[in-house]
Formats: structure tokens, C-alpha cells, sequence
């Protein structure tokens, strides 16, 4: 599988708990990107890394969402407490450099 | 702030072109993308154009792009079932990496 897989697909959790997602994206990418779509809205960044280091961060995360990528390969995005409004699809997209970027299928959350 | 925005849904034939327009703020892009999705199924680039270009072609696709007015088209000439999909008009305005996106519009196919 040469693509950007995530897990999980679908995660459904109650208010207040903790719900970490992983990415993997396509071996060579250096660059690796978080975001979120809520339903009849078009994709929301969240946060970049080139290599291990988180460049950019969005207004939108706030201090419960945390972003790692410890190697360089995979990353992790972990919501913490979270709350209804968190629910949405959380896509994860890499690239080589700025070249085009290929997206994940997403994982959906719903905080019930 | 930058802004992209789209119809929400455009409803066509099968077999007539399709014609999805998108409108941008900010000018300052190197390049304006089109993503596909369809149900289920991550977002897939469907084609990009250079914003020294005012057309690119790409078999059934055409990308027309006016600075002038900010405005950004895509037509799907001899639409399918298999077209059915939203596709998405994205601005990276100061960065190849922040992507501002329209909300998508929903193309639904009739027979």
C-alpha cells in the first residue's frame, strides 16, 4: 500500500474522554498535514510538519488538540477532553515538499 | 481573512459538460487546485492550474481561470455516473501547505 492510510476510520467516543487518531503517511513525504471537515464544509487546516518539527499550528487547535510526528514518519493527533463540537472528519495529507498532496480517507469522530 | 466559495450543488445530465465555479480572494497564489471527493473515499487532486495560466485541458477536464475577477472553473465535458462526487476549489495564499478551501459542490448526476 503506497498510500496515506489512518486509523482509526471511525471513532465514536463520549464527551470528556481522550481519543488519539495516527497517520502514516507516504514513505518519502517530508511533509505531513492535519485537518478537519465538518459536514457541508470544505477541509479545515489544523497543523504541518516538514520532518518531526510542527511548523504551523491553526487558531482552530486549541490547547486540548496536540499534534506529534516523533520520527518524521507517522504522526498522531490527540484530542483530550473532548466535546461535541470536536466531531468531524479529521483527514491527514502528506507531500513531497510542495509538491501535490495526497490525502488520507479520514477518520470520522463523533463525540456522543 | 482569504476566502474560496462555491455553489453547493450543481445537478446535470448524464453525458452534458458539467461546469463548477469557484470564486478567491486572494490573488497572491502560485497554483489553484481542484480536489474530487466521493463518498467514502479521501480527497483526490483532480487537476491544478498555474496562475499564469488562463486555461489548462486534461482529457474531459478544462480549467479556466480569470485573475481579473478571481474566479476559477472546472468543466467535466460528456459527465458520468462516475463524476458524481464534491469537488472542492483550494487557494494556498501565502504557502503550498495551507490550503483555503470552498465548501465543496455536490454533483449529482441524472440519467
Amino acid at each position: 500500500d503506497t498510500g496515506v492510510s489512518q486509523d482509526p476510520r471511525h471513532k465514536i467516543t463520549k464527551r470528556g474522554q481522550n481519543v488519539t487518531f495516527r497517520c502514516d503517511p507516504i514513505s518519502e513525504h517530508n511533509r505531513l498535514y492535519w485537518y478537519r471537515q465538518t459536514l457541508g464544509q470544505g477541509p479545515e487546516f489544523l497543523t504541518y510538519f516538514q520532518n518531526e518539527a510542527q511548523l504551523e499550528k491553526s487558531r482552530l487547535l486549541s490547547d486540548r488538540f496536540s499534534a506529534e510526528r516523533p520520527k518524521g514518519s507517522f504522526s498522531t493527533l490527540e484530542i483530550q477532553r473532548t466535546e461535541q463540537g470536536d466531531s468531524a472528519m479529521y483527514l491527514c495529507a502528506s507531500s513531497l515538499d510542495s509538491t501535490e498532496a495526497f490525502f488520507g480517507q479520514g477518520t470520522r469522530l463523533t463525540v456522543v | 481573512g482569504e476566502d474560496v466559495e462555491q455553489s453547493l450543488f450543481l445537478s446535470v445530465r448524464e453525458g452534458d459538460s458539467s461546469v463548477i465555479n469557484c470564486t478567491y480572494t486572494d490573488s497572491s497564489s502560485t497554483y489553484l487546485y481542484w480536489y474530487k471527493q466521493e463518498p467514502g473515499a479521501g480527497l483526490q487532486l483532480l487537476t491544478y492550474i498555474f496562475s499564469n495560466m488562463d486555461m489548462k485541458q486534461d482529457q474531459r477536464l478544462t480549467v479556466l481561470l480569470n485573475k481579473k475577477d478571481k474566479h476559477l472553473s472546472l468543466r467535466i465535458a460528456d459527465t458520468q455516473t462516475g463524476d458524481s462526487a464534491i469537488y472542492f476549489c483550494a487557494d494556498p495564499p501565502d504557502s503550498n501547505y495551507q490550503l483555503i478551501w470552498g465548501a465543496g459542490t455536490k454533483l449529482i448526476i441524472k440519467p
